[in-house]
């Protein structure tokens, strides 16, 4: 089975940082990653996918980069509406998620 | 509108079964692999299970493997889980996701919660 390992667990950031989160598989999963975004009572919210491209209306301050068994999202410029919970996921072999993310204000 | 509308859940007692379904709307069902993903409460997201178009290739993480058994009516538009052997590790909120011929997934319902305990 593919392992999804997210870092950091937490991150404390303030309106206007740039953030960064990473993912790593445990084996190669060339570019078929993606990324979710999730806020407290809400389903998830599907931001990237195949590592880098943009899903349909997500804002162009968050961008996926990456491949094999790197990846990262990285938002440019934090907005208020940014505050949550970030997934990773595999879906090379099956699917497998990070154990996440949550940005928090600093 | 894609729409995608879960039900079934509840309070179920260790060792019990219990049936989830998921409605779907707004696109054409048959053309789409559909999985369930679930969320203990307070933890992150875990997939369940999936299947393809016509559920002739299902897939279920090994937490659920012999236990747990999805399907689809394609006619009703309606994907299924099945349940049973039920432990309390399996208190979820369940989700329905439509996969992206790829599979990562487009579109989630808001979920079912399914609690078992005695």
């Amino acid at each position: 089975d593919i392992q999804m390992t997210q870092s950091p667990s937490t991150l404390s950031a303030s309106v206007g940082d740039r953030v960064t989160i990473t993912c790593r598989a445990s084996q190669s999963i060339i570019s078929w990653l993606a990324w979710y975004q999730q806020k407290p009572g809400k389903a998830p919210k599907l931001l990237v996918y195949m590592a880098s491209s943009l899903e349909s209306g997500v804002p162009s301050r968050f961008s996926g980069s990456g491949s094999a068994t790197e990846f990262t999202l990285t938002i440019s410029s934090l907005q208020p509406d940014d505050f949550a919970t970030y997934y990773c996921q595999q879906y090379n072999s099956y699917s497998t998620f990070g154990q996440g993310t949550k940005v928090e204000i600093k | 509108e894609v729409q995608l509308v879960e039900s079934g859940g509840g309070v179920v007692r260790p060792g019990g079964s219990l049936r989830l379904s998921c409605a779907a709307s707004g696109f054409t069902f048959d053309d789409y692999e559909m999985s369930w993903v679930r969320q203990a409460p307070g933890k992150g997201l875990e997939w369940v299970s999936g299947l393809n178009w016509n559920g002739g290739s299902t897939g279920y993480a090994d937490s659920v493997k012999g236990r747990f058994i999805i399907s689809r009516d394609n006619a009703k538009n309606s994907l299924n889980l099945q349940m049973n052997s039920l432990r309390a590790e399996d208190t979820a909120l369940y989700y329905c996701a439509r996969s992206h011929s790829s599979g990562y997934y487009d579109y989630w319902g808001q979920g079912t919660l399914v609690t078992v305990s005695s």
